[in-house]
């Protein structure tokens, strides 16, 4: 079985820039999740999908954050413009049901 | 917001030897999860006990969970140089997890 793919796993953009990455979970998981992982902390959630619509997206700032889910399958994080505190890995999981969540590699944004 | 509060922070052992960690938590939930994390890699999912059980093991892991006190331990017996990486417990209350900051585990041989 395939795992969680993203992509880019490396950008690095200068502030005020905009950055996307792709997800695409495992198939058949109908929950999508986004995290940002700041270094030497846990992730943390930054939104969830349940098929195409937003569970929860109380911790996504959405002044500068956005994320959608197309067709319920493969979903895409956009920051416009970024600050220097979004350096971070945004790790992108999936999950089946109640079972446990599968992560992706991640993606290192480093914002100068 | 964290939930999970792991505890200590780092720990370093020689090979062979056990290591414990702990969890602690706020809120009320279904399930309880750890996570291992490698340098610069993804999270792999280690083991997950529910809220009605108190212990469970899988190959060298044990986990325990006392409810009433809302915390859990991780126990790695005989460890390995492979297992230096960090850890991290989550809390599943329904939704999304939410994680602690980690132990960082380094196993020196």
């Amino acid at each position: 079985e395939a795992g969680v793919a993203q992509s880019p796993r490396y950008k690095i953009i200068e502030k005020r820039q905009s950055v996307a990455f792709w997800c695409n979970p495992i198939s058949g998981h109908a929950t999508l999740y986004w995290y940002q992982q700041i270094l030497g902390q846990g992730p943390k959630l930054l939104i969830q999908f349940q098929n195409n619509g937003v569970v929860d997206d109380s911790q996504l700032p959405k002044d500068r954050f956005s994320a959608e889910r197309l067709k319920g399958v493969d979903s895409t994080l956009k920051i416009q413009p970024a600050k220097l505190e979004d350096s971070a890995v945004y790790l992108c999981a999936s999950r089946y049901a109640s079972y446990e969540q599968y992560f992706g590699p991640g993606t290192r944004l480093t914002v100068t | 917001s964290q939930q999970g509060e792991e505890d200590p922070q780092a720990l370093s052992i020689q090979e062979g030897e056990n290591a414990t960690m702990n969890c602690s938590y706020k809120t009320s939930i279904n399930n309880l999860q750890w996570y291992r994390q490698n340098s610069g890699r993804g999270l792999v999912h280690l083991i997950l006990i529910r809220s009605n059980e108190r212990e469970k093991h899988s190959g060298r892991l044990r986990v325990t969970l006392d409810t009433s006190k809302k915390s859990s331990s991780l126990l790695i017996t005989a460890s390995r140089a492979a297992d230096t990486a960090s850890y991290f417990c989550a809390t599943d209350a329904g939704t999304a997890l939410i994680f602690g900051k980690g132990t960082t585990l380094s196993v020196s041989s």
